[in-house]
Parts: C-alpha cells; structure tokens; sequence
C-alpha cells in the first residue's frame, strides 16, 4: 500500500537553532512530495515541492527540503527556526502512477519552537 | 483574487441530520478535491472533481456520502444521516489541472451531536 510516515508527532527545538521535520514515503516510481503547514484553525498553506531536478528544494518562510531517492525520504528543513514556525507540519506524495492528481499525506508534525 | 472559499466554516448537526459543505474553488480552477481530517490525523483523500464529472471518488464511503461539481456554482459534499465518527474537518482544494498544485481551503468543521 502506499503510504506516507512521519514519524515524530512532535519536534521541538530553541529558536535560532536549525530545524528538521523526517518524512519518508513508501510509493511506486517517481513521485512528486510536498510540504504544507497548517496554523491552528486554518487550512493547508504549500510550502514546496519536488518534482525532478535538484534534490534539494527551496520553498517559503526559508523553509527548504532534501530528496533522498535512496532512502525514499523527504526531510523539511530550516537553518534557523523562528516562534512563529511553531505549526503543525505535512508531508504529502502524489504517485507518479496516479492520474489524477490525488495527494497522500502524513499524519503530520507538530513543531514547537520555544524563545 | 480570492482563495479557495468554504463555507460553513463551522457546522453543528445531530446525529440522522445531512451535512452540506460548499467548496469555491480559485478563480481559473476547474478541478476540485475534499479531504477529511479526524483528530489527530492527516488529511485522507475522498473525492475529485472536475465540472460536472466526479473523476475519482476511491476514497469515499460507499454510504452516506456523495459530492458533486455542476456547471455553476460551487462544489458540494453532502453527508446524509450524520454519525458521531462523521466529525471531522473536511477540507477543499482546487487546481487549474489534475497535476497542477493544490490549493486549499480554511476547511469546514463538522460537529455531530
């Protein structure tokens, strides 16, 4: 089955310091991954995608996420987190087998980041 | 230009009652998505559209729910003879193509008593 892990429900780190949310994706071929965020009563907001090309992905806020084929992974990342960061987190893989356009997602982490 | 609107945002029924929950897509969008997030869950897939044709529904209960997508005005996921495991938020995206990026609303959350 295909499916998408996350498998922290929470990260927490001090402000100023880096930051990484894990994700890794069990599909066929060569999906498409995305991150989204979501503040607290509203909907999903995009982050960034991959598609092909360089692995690595720059996305909004100075957010930016690593493919990793081999290890069929797709950590979000950020040099240096801000309060405001603090959201609940999703990964999400589109198979490259699905022809329409249908998201799968994680179960989504919550980052805290703290003063 | 607007975002994806839905409306109600927030909805109340008791249990036996329907649930209509309207999704508007972004301007240029003719191909609708809902999802449906339970607590502390990720978003799982139900249904795509696009106007007037439901093109993959693979993720809809078999019972109680359908959805549609007409010509004019906005899309509608309907849930008949709502349960308590019916609670959730249920969240619309749209996109100018079947690949093209998502889009999605502030959601619409479903109480049922």
């Amino acid at each position: 089955a295909q499916s998408v892990a996350q498998p922290e429900d929470q990260v927490n780190v001090a402000e100023g310091n880096p930051l990484t949310v894990k994700c890794t994706y069990s599909v066929s071929g060569n999906p498409y991954l995305f991150w989204y965020v979501q503040y607290p009563n509203r909907g999903l907001q995009f982050l960034l995608k991959y598609i092909t090309g360089d692995n690595l992905v720059k996305g909004s806020y100075g957010f930016e996420a690593e493919f990793n084929k081999s290890q069929t992974s797709f950590h979000l990342k950020k040099p240096s987190a801000l309060v405001s960061d603090s959201a609940l987190y999703f990964c999400a893989v589109r198979p490259s087998s699905s022809n329409t356009g249908k998201l799968i997602f994680g179960q989504g982490t919550t980052l805290q980041v703290k003063p | 230009n607007a975002g994806v609107m839905q409306n109600p945002r927030h909805l109340v029924r008791r249990r036996g009652q329907e649930a209509r929950l309207r999704c508007s897509p972004m301007k240029g969008h003719s191909h609708v998505y809902w999802y449906r997030q339970l607590p502390e869950e990720g978003l799982k897939f139900m249904v795509y559209l696009q106007k007037e044709n439901i093109i993959d529904e693979s993720g809809m209960p078999k019972e109680r729910f359908s959805a549609e997508f007409p010509k004019e005005g906005p899309s509608i996921l309907r849930i008949q003879q709502v349960v308590r495991g019916d609670s959730a938020a249920y969240f619309c995206a749209s996109s100018t193509q079947g690949e093209g990026e998502q889009f999605f609303g502030p959601g619409t959350r479903l109480t049922v008593l």
